[in-house]
């Protein structure tokens, strides 16, 4: 079956505890990408990757880092989380950066104390 | 930078009744257009998609969605919803042409009491 997988799915931790939320991808898809979820602000880009090796930032990637070493997987690493990001992260991949539909994992809801 | 309104936040309707969201964007030239949906607790899907030609595009769910490009419009309708359409959802554009990243709305939550 063709889905993105995510993990953990839920997680509350700690201000500066290192932590990484890892997606999978089974569609051979180049293109990658991070998006949190916050009430009322909708989907806000982190960051984004078009190939491996390849990342880039979105519209808010202060405090997240990525790395894009196989084509399979995106991790999203937060180095020294804070509350600010508390949030819902979903992961989301597409065929090539030129097409349009993004397939979406099942979310990580992240809560940081 | 391109970006998109959503200007219901939050709909109620009783099963039957006929939706229509809004969603207008603000970038000038061509563009691609979604509507995607996101089921309490669940991922976003895809609804369905404009790219080009007729400008009234049927989705999955009986859903449609008609691109007026005099309005910088993509409003989202359903003639009668049911209670299982009960979901947030959320408009998307992205400038057409090589690598453009999508920009989504801030959503609609559309509740549907039976």
């Amino acid at each position: 079956e063709a889905q993105v997988t995510q993990n953990p799915r839920y997680l509350i931790t700690v201000t500066g505890k290192k932590l990484t939320v890892t997606c999978s991808q089974n569609m051979n898809h180049e293109y990658m990408s991070w998006y949190r979820q916050d009430p009322g602000l909708g989907l806000r880009q982190i960051y984004y990757s078009m190939n491996v090796e390849v990342t880039d930032k979105g519209d808010v990637p202060e405090g997240y880092k990525v790395s894009r070493k196989e084509k399979r997987n995106f991790p999203l690493i937060l180095e020294s989380p804070s509350p600010n990001q508390t949030s819902l992260y979903f992961c989301a991949s597409k065929t090539s950066p030129n097409t349009g539909e993004l397939f979406f994992g099942e979310g990580s809801r992240l809560t940081v104390l | 930078a391109q970006s998109v309104s959503q200007h219901n936040h939050h709909v109620i309707l009783s099963e039957a009744a006929s939706l229509e969201l809004g969603c207008n964007y603000s970038y000038g030239g061509t563009v691609n257009l979604f509507w995607y949906v996101q089921y309490p607790g669940q991922h976003l899907q895809l609804l369905l998609k404009y790219f080009s030609g007729d400008p009234l595009v049927k989705g999955i769910k009986g859903f449609e969605a008609e691109f007026i490009k005099s309005k910088f419009s993509f409003n989202l309708r359903k003639p009668s919803v049911q209670w299982s359409d009960t979901a947030e959802y959320f408009c998307a554009v992205r400038k057409s042409g090589g690598y453009q990243k999508v920009t989504f709305g801030t959503g609609t939550k559309l509740q549907v009491i039976p």
